[in-house]
């Protein structure tokens, strides 16, 4: 069926190194992908999104990359910090489906390594 | 600048009981939304509400759950004859504008259910 999902359920980084965190769609309607940050115990943050006319976008030590041919969407962070400790999580936007409904996948937890 | 708040932050009920969850959106924001997450799994879409009118409740159990978004006040989840399995996570989320904006999370009530 249609689902968001991630490719790794643990990333282990080393602390300065880039994590590369990976996101499968199967929807090719959606138009829209949010990457959020959850620590413990907090909500969601957000990080960075993406609609589906553009392939790549920059924020502050994060780059978002959208491959439609694949359905594949990725989130890098540079020079990885104890910080970015968290579950990240991708979510999407389907224009089939009515608008603000996310459809989240199951998550990525990162642990930053000194 | 306040962000979505919710109260309470932890719940406690017996089975059986009334969860009544409160969400004040960020300001200026006239959408909410209202998300459940189990352990260790992704956020999962309920509801999603203008003030006065619900717009989309396609992921909303059919019974014993409802949602309001009244004119004045917060945005109100209400869990009746709760029971063990309604114990997650809770959050609300709001954005300015429906149509794929962004949506900005509150910090979640957790609902433990004895």
């Amino acid at each position: 069926g249609e689902s968001v999902g991630l490719h790794l359920p643990t990333l282990s980084v080393q602390e300065g190194d880039n994590s590369i965190i990976n996101c499968a769609y199967s929807n090719s309607a959606s138009d829209y992908f949010i990457w959020y940050k959850q620590e413990s115990g907090k909500g969601p943050q957000f990080i960075i999104d993406i609609r589906s006319n553009m392939d790549k976008r920059q924020g502050q030590r994060v780059t978002v990359l959208l491959n439609k041919t694949v359905k594949h969407l990725s989130l890098q962070i540079a020079a990885t910090q104890p910080g970015d400790s968290a579950v990240y999580f991708c979510a999407e936007n389907r224009a089939t489906d009515s608008w603000g409904k996310l459809q989240f996948g199951a998550g990525t937890q990162v642990v930053v390594t000194p | 600048n306040a962000g979505v708040m919710q109260n309470p932050r932890h719940l406690v009920r017996r089975r059986g009981q009334e969860a009544r969850l409160r969400c004040s959106p960020m300001k200026g924001h006239s959408h909410v939304y209202w998300y459940r997450q189990l352990p260790e799994e992704g956020l999962k879409f309920m509801v999603y509400l203008q003030k006065e009118n619900i717009i989309d409740e396609s992921g909303m159990p059919k019974e014993r759950f409802s949602a309001e978004f009244p004119k004045e006040g917060p945005s109100i989840l209400r869990i009746q004859q709760v029971v063990r399995g309604d114990s997650a996570a809770y959050f609300c989320a709001s954005s300015p504008l429906a149509s794929a904006d962004t949506q900005y999370f509150g910090p979640g009530t957790r609902l433990t259910v004895l």
